[in-house]
């Protein structure tokens, strides 16, 4: 398994301004996924971060929004642009790890823009 | 989209077995099955996964079918702090989460 720590735990922000929210895992790994969940919804995938490569954005996500970087094997950040009510969630991160392409979780950041 | 269909909710009385079923029709030959719950508040936490076999761990058993469209999870002893939604996933590498199973174990 992995500990994923994430800061912070909760924010709120008001309009307009960025957040950039950390993931550090105990343990080098390859692949980091960053989600998005949003009130009373589930997860959607936002990006996929290897070290050594840009960030991998799915449909509806974009890097100036949320830039990501990846500069070690144990740590990522997710920035949260410009940010307006619609950006009211929680940010999780995931490392993958062992051969079965299993995913460990943080506990998230929850996110308030006021 | 997800491309796992689960009940909305389930409920299930503390002490005996929550079994939640999932369906995967259209699940590829290397894809795996996995299962994640998410308590209230927190991250999704790894259950279990499986690709032809059933398997058991220490917090659950899968069982898929012979003809690999469906699974069952199940919690043998289900206890109060089970209480959770329960994702059911179908995938290789990536994960697709649909809307899960919201499981209520009462006393």
């Amino acid at each position: 398994s992995a500990v994923i720590s994430q800061k912070p735990s909760r924010d709120i922000c008001q309009r307009g301004t960025s957040l950039t929210i950390q993931c550090q895992v105990d343990s080098q790994v390859t692949m980091m996924f960053w989600y998005r969940q949003q009130p009373g919804q589930s997860l959607t995938l936002i990006a996929t971060a290897n070290q050594g490569s840009e960030a991998t954005y799915e449909s509806g996500f974009v890097i100036d929004k949320f830039p990501i970087s990846r500069p070690n094997l144990t740590f990522s950040t997710l920035t949260v642009s410009n940010m307006s009510p619609e950006d009211s969630s929680i940010y999780l991160c995931s490392v993958e790890k062992g051969s079965k392409n299993i995913q460990y979780f943080g506990a998230g950041t929850r996110l308030s823009v006021l | 989209d997800a491309k796992t269909t689960q009940p909305p909710s389930m409920d299930c009385a503390e002490g005996r077995a929550a079994n939640l079923p999932c369906n995967h029709s259209t699940i590829s030959g290397n894809e795996y099955v996995y299962w994640y719950r998410q308590i209230h508040s927190q991250g999704p936490q790894y259950i279990i996964h499986g690709l032809k076999n059933n398997e058991t761990n220490e917090m659950a058993s899968l069982i898929i079918t012979e003809d690999r469209k469906s699974s069952t999870l199940i919690l043998p002893h289900a206890t109060l702090r089970d209480t959770a939604v329960y994702y059911c996933i179908s995938g290789y590498s990536t994960l697709t989460f649909g809307k899960g199973t919201m499981l209520l174990v009462s006393p």
